[in-house]
């Protein structure tokens, strides 16, 4: 089934540890991004990428980084993770950036920092 | 600053007619998305309105005035399925989505 896939679904972390969320997607879509989702607040976009090879800060994007070494795959990394990084992690793309395309998710990323 | 603003929860009963409302304030308007978001899922695409006026789609239609920076998202026929999270999203000027907290739709028999 064609769409995003994000990895792993769910996961428990202690504080300082390094974690990389993957986030694969198949439509050949040139935009992705990161959103984290928390209680009572919007989404909050976290970096994203309109290209392969570039990519951009959003909102929230301080203890975060990404790569976009081709289409399909952007991981978001947590260098050093922290209790306040606790949250569902929402993979997205579309088929261009900045532009008033329909954003596609992944079903997310449960994240829980200790 | 930049604010969404929409009722955080409502309950509606099945077979009957929901309206959500949404206000915005924003730098710029390039559009203005629904999304609907079930319990623990991804949040998947309703509608987009750039122009003034009614959009309607089935059961759901979605509203927009830019005049007065609002929206609202009118669900028709309810049924249990439709018991969600509806998140409204504003596209600034700068092609930027601003999302509001999401209204939590709960549909009782």
């Amino acid at each position: 089934i064609a769409g995003i896939t994000q990895a792993p679904t769910s996961q428990i972390l202690a504080a300082g540890r390094r974690m990389t969320l993957r986030c694969t997607q198949d439509m050949r879509h040139n935009a992705m991004y990161w959103y984290r989702q928390d209680l009572g607040l919007g989404l909050r976009l976290i970096h994203y990428s309109n290209t392969a090879g570039t990519t951009g800060k959003g909102e929230v994007p301080d203890g975060y980084s990404v790569s976009r070494a081709n289409t399909d795959d952007f991981p978001l990394t947590l260098a050093s993770a922290v209790p306040s990084q606790t949250s569902v992690y929402f993979c997205a793309s579309s088929e261009q950036g900045f532009d008033t395309g329909e954003l596609f998710f992944g079903e997310g990323s449960r994240l829980t920092v200790l | 600053g930049q604010n969404i603003d929409q009722p955080t929860e409502m309950t509606a009963t099945e077979g009957a007619i929901v309206q959500i409302n949404c206000t915005y304030q924003t730098s710029g308007f390039n559009g203005l998305f629904w999304y609907q978001q079930h319990a623990g899922e991804a949040p998947t695409f309703l509608s987009y309105n750039v122009l003034d006026g009614l959009e309607e789609k089935g059961r759901f239609s979605s509203f927009l005035s830019r005049s007065k920076g609002y929206s609202y998202l009118l669900l028709k026929e309810l049924q249990m399925k439709d018991s969600a999270s509806y998140l409204c999203a504003v596209m600034d000027s700068n092609y930027q989505l601003i999302w509001g907290a999401g209204t939590k739709l709960i549909i009782k028999p």
